[in-house]
């Protein structure tokens, strides 16, 4: 079973804390999201990645980067955390070609509260 | 703007019911397209994928679907109350490594 871990399920940060969410999975997918999902707004893109220390932005990338040394690891960095970041974040990772192409696995999440 | 639209509910059923969920999609060139189960408070699960025209079954779920409608459907037969929660259509525009998801139909079976 694709396994996709997250290093913390509930956090507090204070506004202006740098905040890192790490993400690891055991699949040796190529791919791998990062993802926040608020009520009523569904799952929004924040970054994704395609191969290591590749990246590409998703559709709301501004507040946020990301780090991807090795392929089984991808960060999610707030370089100065805000209130409107407060909200459940989701990585999930896929592979590329073949059975079960860009199928995403996704993680527990983890909810990040910036007080 | 690639899209997928899913009637966000709560759809209500009967305990021992066909629940039936829909999605269209706008991108012609979709090839891949999922279905994701979430329970309120955890992750998305996958669920079950279809790639071609028709219905693909999985015990009690059966994902269809059409493309030259654009749409894609997932039953859910002998619906359980553990059956209760929101299922997110995914679709994958061929060779790109993002899916887009629908904002996700809240499903309720009622015992």
């Amino acid at each position: 079973d694709v396994k996709v871990t997250q290093s913390s399920r509930y956090l507090v940060k204070r506004t202006g804390e740098k905040v890192f969410l790490e993400c690891v999975q055991d699949m040796d997918h190529e791919n791998m999201f990062w993802y926040r999902q608020d009520p009523g707004l569904g799952l929004r893109l924040i970054y994704f990645s395609y191969d290591v220390k590749m990246k590409e932005k998703g559709d709301i990338p501004e507040g946020y980067s990301v780090s991807r040394e090795k392929k089984e690891r991808f960060s999610l960095i707030l370089e100065s955390a805000s209130t409107n970041q407060t909200s459940m974040y989701l990585c999930a990772s896929s592979h590329t070609g073949g059975l079960g192409a860009y199928e995403q696995y996704f993680g527990p999440g983890t909810r990040l509260t910036v007080t | 703007q690639k899209e997928v639209e899913q009637n966000s509910g709560p759809l209500s059923v009967p305990e021992g019911a066909i629940a039936s969920l829909n999605c269209t999609y706008s991108d012609r060139g979709s090839q891949s397209f999922f279905w994701y189960r979430q329970y309120s408070g955890k992750s998305p699960e996958l669920i079950m994928s279809i790639y071609s025209n028709g219905d693909k079954e999985d015990g009690r779920f059966t994902a269809q679907l059409n493309k030259a409608s654009q749409y894609v459907s997932l039953l859910i037969r002998d619906s359980q109350p553990s059956d209760s929660a929101t299922y997110l259509c995914a679709v994958n525009s061929g060779g790109y490594q993002k899916v887009t998801f629908g904002t996700g139909t809240k499903l309720q079976v009622i015992p």
